[in-house]
């Protein structure tokens, strides 16, 4: 079946340093997709979002970029800092009228090194 | 207080026994989620709630059921619980919208020996 997946299952950088977080989906139907963070012991939480008609959102300090054609979604975290530390999921979403359907990714580890 | 509140946050039980996860939220959002989320793995959606008449089988809800009280209420049911169903457990919150960002709960470890 189609799935949402990860190039890099753990991520390492440097204090300071841009990361770059990677997600393949196979559903070129899904129309929304999203980046979570979580932390240890959390729930995930909200960074960023985008819609499949554009290819590029920013918001602070991260950016999400979307290339259709490869089907390919990544993450960039600007000036990476301890905190940014957790793991990080993408998602992709297909909605229409009266269905729902939502794919996670399996997640990329991303420890910042001091 | 918290927006999206799960009880009981930890729970050990025993195979065959029937188990009930409960979900609260204070942000008056329609939808609610279930999800479990396995070592190594993303999440994966189990039911899914648009308003309170409204239930949705997701990706895996066999052997688990769901009940939406109300708005603010949505439970997730093991009747015959089996270790396999060992796992995290997160409720998440939704609204209707051009935005659908999900408020996640601080989930609920299960345990099934």
């Amino acid at each position: 079946g189609e799935s949402v997946g990860l190039h890099l299952p753990t991520l390492s950088v440097q204090e300071g340093d841009n990361s770059i977080i990677n997600c393949a989906y196979s559903n070129s139907a899904s129309d929304y997709f999203i980046w979570y963070k979580q932390e240890s012991g959390k729930g995930p939480q909200f960074i960023i979002d985008i819609r499949s008609n554009m290819d590029k959102r920013q918001g602070q300090r991260v950016t999400v970029l979307l290339n259709k054609t490869v089907k390919h979604l990544s993450l960039q975290i600007a000036a990476t800092q301890p905190g940014d530390s957790a793991v990080y999921f993408c998602a992709e979403i297909l909605s229409g009228a009266g269905s729902y359907q939502l794919t996670f990714g399996k997640g990329t580890k991303l420890s910042v090194i001091p | 207080d918290a927006d999206v509140t799960q009880t009981p946050r930890n729970r050990i039980t025993k195979t065959g026994k029937r188990i009930m996860l409960e979900c609260s939220q204070t942000k008056g959002h329609d939808r609610m989620y279930w999800y479990r989320q396995d070592p190594g793995l993303g999440l994966r959606l189990i039911y899914y709630s648009f308003d309170v008449k409204d239930i949705n089988k997701g990706e895996i809800s066999d052997g688990y059921s769901v009940s939406r009280q109300a708005q603010a209420k949505f439970s997730l049911s093991l009747e015959s619980a089996i270790p396999n169903q060992t796992a995290l457990y997160f409720c998440a919150t939704g609204i209707e919208g051009q935005v659908k960002e999900q408020f996640f709960g601080p989930g609920t470890r299960l345990t099934v020996l």
